[in-house]
């Protein structure tokens, strides 16, 4: 079974530029989260998808933002990208409710902005 | 909101002996305690997880107890292999309000010296 797939692995863009990172969930998983980890803030929850609806937001600024289509696949969005964005953006699918379906991540995307 | 500590943030161990990792949360709500391993280049692996209902839980070398007096759960790895080099995080969440937000310790790097 093919695990979480995120593409691209890495990304540079430049300030001011907006950028989309997609993800594939397991197959049959219904529920897709997104971190950010960075070695300062470490692991910060973004948003978690539950069949196309947001399920979840945490505490991040509107310039990010996410969807999910009818297969479950989502993406995420950053628009007027900052220096501070640079992170590896880490996508999660699950079944669908902790603990009962933990969550499985992907090996992430690198996005540097400069 | 919850906040989780993680100590210590780096662990160098003999190979063959034990490692200990503990956190500490402080939103007494959080009933979900999942422990992640990340290797170099990938996203975070669970290797275990406990419910606030359960003391401690065991998977052959690994294992994790739940105080939730003190509000603190601690990951337990014996017989410590080179491969168990990773970087460890522990992780709380309310899943009955917060779906599938998890709130991450900032992590442990554990070398297993041969």
């Amino acid at each position: 079974k093919a695990g979480v797939t995120q593409t691209p692995r890495y990304l540079i863009k430049t300030r001011g530029q907006q950028v989309t990172l997609s993800c594939s969930p397991i197959s049959g998983h219904r529920s897709v989260s997104w971190y950010q980890q960075t070695p300062g803030q470490g692991l910060q929850f973004l948003f978690e998808y539950f069949s196309e609806t947001q399920r979840n937001k945490g505490n991040f600024p509107g310039r990010f933002s996410g969807r999910q289509f009818s297969n479950s696949r989502s993406e995420m969005n950053v628009s007027t990208l900052e220096l501070g964005d640079s992170a590896l953006y880490l996508c999660a699918s699950s079944l669908d409710r902790i603990p009962n379906s933990p969550l499985h991540f992907g090996n992430g995307t690198r996005l540097t902005v400069t | 909101g919850e906040n989780v500590e993680q100590h210590p943030s780096t662990l160098s161990v003999q190979e063959g002996d034990s490692a200990v990792i503990k956190c500490t949360y402080s939103d007494s709500a959080s009933n979900y305690f999942p422990w992640y391993k990340q290797e170099l280049g990938k996203g975070p692996q669970l290797i275990i997880d406990i419910r606030s209902n359960v003391g401690e839980k065991k998977d052959q070398r690994i294992a994790v107890t739940l105080n939730k007096t003190a509000k603190h759960f601690s990951l337990h790895i014996t017989e410590t292999q080179p491969e168990d080099s990773a970087v460890y995080f522990c992780a709380a969440s309310n899943y009955e309000a917060a779906g599938n937000k998890l709130t991450f310790g900032g992590g442990t790097r554990v070398l297993v010296k041969p």
